[in-house]
Formats: C-alpha cells, structure tokens, sequence
C-alpha cells in the first residue's frame, strides 16, 4: 500500500511567522502535490513536482513555495503566515493516477 | 473558474436505496475522470475512474457514468450502506497534460438507517 506521511496533523501558528509542511512518500513516485481545501470550494492544487528540484504553481501559488530536494520528501513554505491561509492542506503523489493522500494537516493562524 | 462543478452541497439517502452524486465540467480537454471518498481527519481515497473512450465504469456496488456530450458524471452507489456517509469529490484531468487534477467542490452523503 502507498503510504503518504504529512509531518502534522495539527498545527498553530501566528501571523508573519514562517510555516513549513512536510511530506513524505514511500512509493518513489516522480509526482508530488500540495492542495489546499476549504468548505465550498473543493480542494485547490497550490504546487506540483514531477521531479526532484522541479516545480510547478498550481492555481493558487500565492503566498507559498515548495521544495523537493529528495524524490521522496516534498515541502510546503509559508513565508510569512496570514490568516487566510487558514486551511486543511493535503499532500498527494503519484506515478500515473490516481493520485495516493496523506491525512491532511490542519494549520490555524492566529 | 470553476471547471469542474459540484452543484449539490449535500444529499441524504436511506440506507438500502441507491445514492447518485453529480457532477458537470466544463473543460471538454479533459479525458479522465475520477471519484475520491474523504472521511473527516483523514485523506481522500480513491474510489473509481472512468476514461472518456468509456460511457460506464463498475466496480461492486459503485458505478460512474459518463456523457460527454453533457459534459456531465454521475456516481451511482447501491445499496447505500451507512460506511457510505462521506464526502465525495469528482475530479478530471487531461491524459496528455501533466498529471494535474481539477477537483469538484464536493457533495457530503449522509445514508439514513
């Protein structure tokens, strides 16, 4: 079975402060994902890799950035948290679909 | 931009009886589609696909059913069972693009006893 490990399950932090959100996949899948959802709005990709050192903005990028310096681990940057960013965030990979998730990590900012 | 629409919040269903969620896009590039379940806490788990070259995709008691000219998925779930209850999203995707989904907002099924 694909296993797909979010470093948090929870997680709280205040305004301005730098957020990270890990990822860990151990199927070695080239692609990796971070989604975003919130109710009535589905889930929003934020940032795609389909390779290690590669990356891609998905529809809402602002605000975020991403590294991925190992195949297997892929990181979700809040440079300076605000409070919209108040979210469930999700992270997937994937060889061909469909994509495998992780639990989610639910992030406040206060 | 919403491509790929999910235009039912919610839907409550007697356990037993079949369940059917919706779903319309509007992107006619997309060629695969796919449904996930999502229990609270946890991450969404896939469900079933279907490919454009098909109408009809079974698997037990899930069928999805696609008409492309509506642009338009169903889910069909029978009997609905109380483990049913969940929140369900449609997604799709472009085969020969990246392996990027475009999610639906989802629908929240409540199977009654």
């Amino acid at each position: 079975d694909v296993k797909v490990t979010q470093s948090s399950r929870y997680l709280v932090k205040r305004t301005g402060e730098k957020v990270f959100l890990e990822c860990v996949q151990d199927m070695d899948h080239e692609n990796m994902f971070w989604y975003r959802q919130d109710p009535g709005l589905g889930l929003r990709l934020i940032y795609f890799s389909y390779d290690v050192k590669m990356k891609e903005k998905g529809d809402i990028p602002e605000g975020y950035s991403v590294s991925r310096e190992k195949k297997e681990r892929f990181s979700l940057i809040l440079e300076s948290a605000s409070t919209n960013q108040t979210s469930m965030y999700l992270c997937a990979s994937s060889s061909e679909q469909p994509q495998h998730f992780g639990d989610g990590t639910r992030l406040s900012i206060l | 931009d919403q491509q790929v629409k999910q235009n039912s919040p919610s839907l409550s269903v007697q356990e037993g009886r079949i369940s059917i969620l919706n779903c319309d896009y509007t992107n006619s590039m997309f060629d695969y589609f796919l449904w996930y379940k999502k229990y609270p806490a946890e991450g969404p788990t896939f469900l079933i696909s279907i490919s454009s070259i098909k109408d009809k995709n079974e698997d037990g008691r899930f069928t999805v059913f696609l008409n492309k000219s509506a642009k338009h998925l169903s889910l069909h779930i029978v009997p609905s069972q109380p483990g049913d209850s969940a929140v369900y999203f449609c997604a799709a995707y472009i085969i020969q693009g990246a392996q990027k989904l475009v999610f639906g907002q989802g629908t929240r099924l409540t199977i009654n006893p």
